[in-house]
């Protein structure tokens, strides 16, 4: 059961334009939810996070918006750029036992076209 | 900054070869894990470890065992390697009394022929 829906599978934007990347979640006891970014050759990368005491966090052209009934949560790269082309990942965690567990969006490619 | 390093970038082995994927992290990190990466499959967690000499299963642990005899390092073995087992490998820490997310390794990437 895939218990973080990650959508869409790819993305091509034009230089300049909106990303978004939608994610919905099933667990309520998820209490952190980063996105990764990871580029060719590379691992992911931590790009941004929020908690679901917060609607909206943004950092630079990246915001992260939050709707907690509606259990979703979604990136969006203002003024795009061929440098952001790249996979993305969503994750949820909660803890687990001792640590904290991160479950997965399946990831979304995005291409930025010059 | 936390650096997460795997020991290979590249590997290609043969079926039924033992084969070991080192990771070493540098931050006293107590929780390291293992993931595969394949195309449309996302990241799927292998195994963990929440401390020196344990280990927890993840989602798809079967055909792998994992070793960490030191905080540092946390090796992946592959009892007897199959080529549905050729992937990508990452390796990943963080801090267990935090939930600040993880800092992931450049990956190994596996052939198995």
């Amino acid at each position: 059961q895939q218990q973080v829906k990650q959508s869409p599978q790819s993305l091509i934007v034009q230089k300049g334009g909106i990303s978004i990347i939608n994610c919905a979640y099933e667990n309520t006891a998820f209490d952190y939810f980063p996105w990764y970014q990871q580029f060719p050759g590379k691992g992911p990368a931590l790009l941004i996070a929020i908690r679901p005491d917060v609607s909206e966090k943004k950092e630079g052209r990246f915001t992260i918006s939050f709707n907690k009934s509606a259990k979703q949560f979604s990136l969006h790269i203002m003024d795009s750029q061929p440098g952001d082309s790249a996979t993305y990942f969503c994750a949820a965690s909660m803890r687990t036992g001792g640590s904290y567990i991160p479950t997965f969006g399946r990831g979304t490619s995005l291409i930025v076209h010059p | 900054d936390v650096k997460v390093t795997q020991s290979s970038r590249y590997l290609v082995k043969r079926t039924g070869e033992k084969v070991f994927l080192e990771c070493v992290q540098d931050m006293d990190h107590e929780n390291m894990f293992w993931y595969r990466q394949d195309p449309g499959l996302g990241l799927r967690l292998i195994y963990f470890s929440y401390d020196v000499k344990m280990k927890e299963k993840g989602d798809i642990p079967e055909g792998y065992s994992v070793s960490r005899e030191k905080k540092e390092r946390f090796s992946l073995i592959l009892e007897s390697a199959s080529t549905n087992q050729t992937s990508m490998y990452l390796c990943a820490s963080s801090l267990s009394r935090v939930n600040y997310g993880y800092t992931f390794g450049s990956g190994t990437r596996l052939t198995v022929v």
